[in-house]
């Protein structure tokens, strides 16, 4: 299993501009989220999906959009950059919400928004 | 407000010592605990999972202890390696249909040879 990954690892936009996070993962697992990571702060949930066909907003959905047409793949499109934006995406996929159940993290999409 | 705060914020410390990261929560209704690893450049990786009934854990070098009366947790890593030099991250979970995480900011742990 090559578990959560995203594309791409790194990228640099330019306010206004918009881009599509690719998140994809070969678990089988209902539960896929979203976080972001600024500079000493905790991970903030952007937004979660409990299965295809339904997401929901987390802490700081403002300035993003989600989809979930497949179990696999779970993409974060941001349409107006802002530098408010820059930041490490992290996308992360569990089998439920249940306590125990753990949540797969990728490695991340190093994001900056100038 | 559901917190998760950690300490210290940040650590040095020499291979082959011990050292103690500290973790205190709010959150509640409280569903479990657990200890991420994060290596820079790469996504947390699960160290330990502790249910409110637990009270310690151990995933090799790392022991992770839960007191959920006084609503702290901490995690001793024994006998470091270079390797540990990561961050780490306390994430407490809400009960509910979410299971939402609430992560601590982290404590960045730096080992020296």
């Amino acid at each position: 299993n090559a578990g959560v990954t995203q594309t791409p690892k790194f990228r640099i936009l330019k306010i206004g501009q918009s881009m599509t996070l690719q998140c994809t993962q070969d678990m089988n697992h209902n539960y896929m989220y979203w976080y972001r990571q600024d500079p000493g702060m905790g991970l903030k949930l952007i937004y979660y999906s409990v299965g295809a066909g339904i997401t929901d907003k987390g802490e700081v959905p403002n300035g993003y959009n989600v989809s979930r047409s497949t179990t696999e793949d779970f993409p974060l499109r941001l349409e107006l950059a802002a530098p408010s934006q820059t930041s490490v995406y992290f996308c992360a996929s569990s089998y439920s919400s249940r306590g125990p159940d753990e949540q797969y993290f990728g490695p991340g999409t190093r994001l900056t928004v100038t | 407000k559901n917190q998760v705060e950690q300490s210290p914020q940040s650590l040095i410390i020499l291979e082959g010592k011990n050292c103690t990261l500290q973790c205190n929560y709010t959150v509640s209704p409280f569903s479990n605990l657990r200890w991420y690893k994060q290596d820079t450049g790469r996504g947390p990786v699960s160290l330990t999972i502790m249910t409110f009934s637990e009270n310690t854990k151990s995933n090799g070098r790392y022991t992770a202890t839960l007191d959920a009366d006084t609503k702290q947790s901490s995690l001793h890593i024994t006998a470091s390696q270079l390797s540990d030099s990561a961050s780490y991250i306390c994430v407490v979970i809400s009960t509910g249909n979410t299971g939402k995480l609430i992560f601590g900011q982290g404590t960045t742990l730096q080992v020296k040879p």
